[in-house]
């Protein structure tokens, strides 16, 4: 079983509406990741935070914030979403952010934006 | 973004034949992994290289680290149904570049 936790696993949420993904790990890893994953295809990065500090934004839109309260947690806060953006949203962590460190994935959130 | 040709993109098998898939790239990377994705789950690490030309073995599952460190291959040995799934390589660069670069996936069926 993944060691990364997300809630909730099914979110069906308006387009003026706010809500929020979490993650949890309890590994010690200070390397958190989110991703987005479209039906059949791999996923696709959008944030990485390195000791709770924003390291790489890929040039998501606003109407997506990430928040890292601590080195166990991971938010990803939602809001004013367009239908698109429905899709499975992975999060990630790794011991570092540096390559050679396996990245290890939870069993993500299911979006749908109606 | 840059992604990795991983072929075949689908296989459709017989319970206990041996299953093979690689991965391919134009660029040199410093670590190979691994993935299974389940239907409806995050995906699950099964191998992860870190050598050129490492070889690791996790159960019936074999994966390679390619000696010129642009391919990797992963093999399952006797397929169950269970293997059914989708199979993604990633690869990582070396150097402190955060960013996977991942193969479109080979879609496995087994047919009992």
């Amino acid at each position: 079983d993944t060691e990364v936790t997300q809630t909730p696993k099914h979110l069906v949420m308006g387009m003026t509406n706010k809500k929020s993904l979490k993650c949890e790990q309890h590994m010690g890893h200070r390397a958190m990741y989110w991703y987005k994953q479209k039906a059949k295809k791999p996923p696709e990065l959008m944030f990485v935070y390195s000791y709770e500090k924003l390291s790489i934004n890929e040039s998501v839109p606003s109407r997506f914030s990430p928040e890292c309260p601590n080195s166990s947690l991971l938010n990803l806060h939602l809001h004013a979403l367009q239908p698109e953006d429905s899709a499975l949203y992975l999060c990630a962590s790794s011991p570092t952010a540096n390559s050679g460190n396996t990245i290890y994935f939870g069993e993500g959130s299911w979006l749908t934006v109606v | 973004g840059q992604q990795l040709n991983q072929s075949p993109q689908s296989m459709f098998i017989q319970e206990g034949e041996d299953v093979s898939m690689n991965c391919t790239s134009s660029s040199i990377f410093n670590t190979w992994l691994w993935y299974k994705q389940d239907p409806g789950e995050g995906p699950v690490l099964l191998i992860a290289l870190y050598k050129a030309g490492e070889l690791t073995s996790n159960g019936r599952l074999t994966a390679q680290f390619g000696i010129t460190r642009k391919d990797s291959f992963l093999n399952i040995s006797a397929s169950i149904p269970s293997d059914v799934g989708i199979y993604f390589c990633a690869g990582q660069y070396a150097g402190n570049n955060r960013k996977l670069i991942w193969g479109l996936g080979t879609s496995l069926a087994v047919n009992p």
